[in-house]
């Protein structure tokens, strides 16, 4: 069936840095892939998107990369802060159902 | 205020015992979905609605029944509950009929424990 990895499950950077979330799929027809942030004992939320006819995507220190042929969308955040703290998911649509594959999740954490 | 409610919001019951969670927004979103969070394995849909009256199932249904009689509403029904189905569930909208390229908005959760 179809599938999202998703890689690191943990990363630790420090303030200031970049971080960098990698998520492959295996559905080729996939259109949609969200990104979401969820704090600790909180809901998920949507911090961007990007669909499949577009390959980058920026929102300030946020930005999202596709590259359709490799099967692969990543997240970038640069100048990470402590709030930037928390489990991020990425998620594809298949195409043809309006069915959401999430990959496991990251970790993240900002060393002060 | 725009929201999705999930009541309840924690729930401790026995194996076998029916139970409902209850989803509601009040966005007149079209698109409704069901997802359970369990550690290391991220979230899972369980169901989804694209309208009234239109269900379809998502990557783990088994053991979970839903409905869409109303637009606003999307209950969640465990006939028999299992231990395996102590979980986190979430709930989640999105508006229109391009449910594909818009934001899901996400309830507030319900910790369910199967005893």
């Amino acid at each position: 069936g179809e599938n999202v990895e998703q890689h690191p499950s943990t990363l630790s950077v420090q303030e200031g840095d970049s971080a960098v979330i990698k998520c492959t799929y295996s559905d080729s027809a996939s259109n949609y892939f969200p990104w979401y942030k969820q704090e600790l004992g909180k809901r998920p939320q949507l911090i961007i998107d990007i669909r499949s006819n577009v390959g980058e995507k920026k929102d300030q220190r946020i930005a999202v990369t596709l590259n359709k042929t490799a099967k692969h969308f990543s997240l970038h955040i640069t100048e990470t802060q402590p709030e930037d703290s928390a489990v991020y998911f990425c998620a594809a649509l298949t195409s043809g159902t309006y069915k959401y594959i999430f990959g496991t999740g990251t970790r993240l954490k900002v060393l002060a | 205020e725009a929201q999705v409610t999930q009541n309840p919001r924690y729930l401790i019951t026995v194996t076998g015992k029916k139970l409902t969670v209850t989803c509601s927004q009040n966005m007149n979103h079209e698109y409704m979905s069901w997802y359970r969070q369990d550690p290391g394995l991220g979230l899972r849909q369980i169901y989804y609605s694209m309208n009234v009256e239109v269900t379809d199932k998502g990557d783990v249904p088994e053991g979970y029944k839903v409905s869409r009689k109303e637009k606003r509403n999307f209950p969640l029904i465990l006939e028999s509950p299992s231990p395996n189905q102590t979980s986190l569930y979430f709930c989640a909208s999105s508006p229109g009929r391009q449910a594909s390229y818009n934001e899901q908005f996400f309830g507030p959760g319900t910790r369910l424990t199967v005893l």
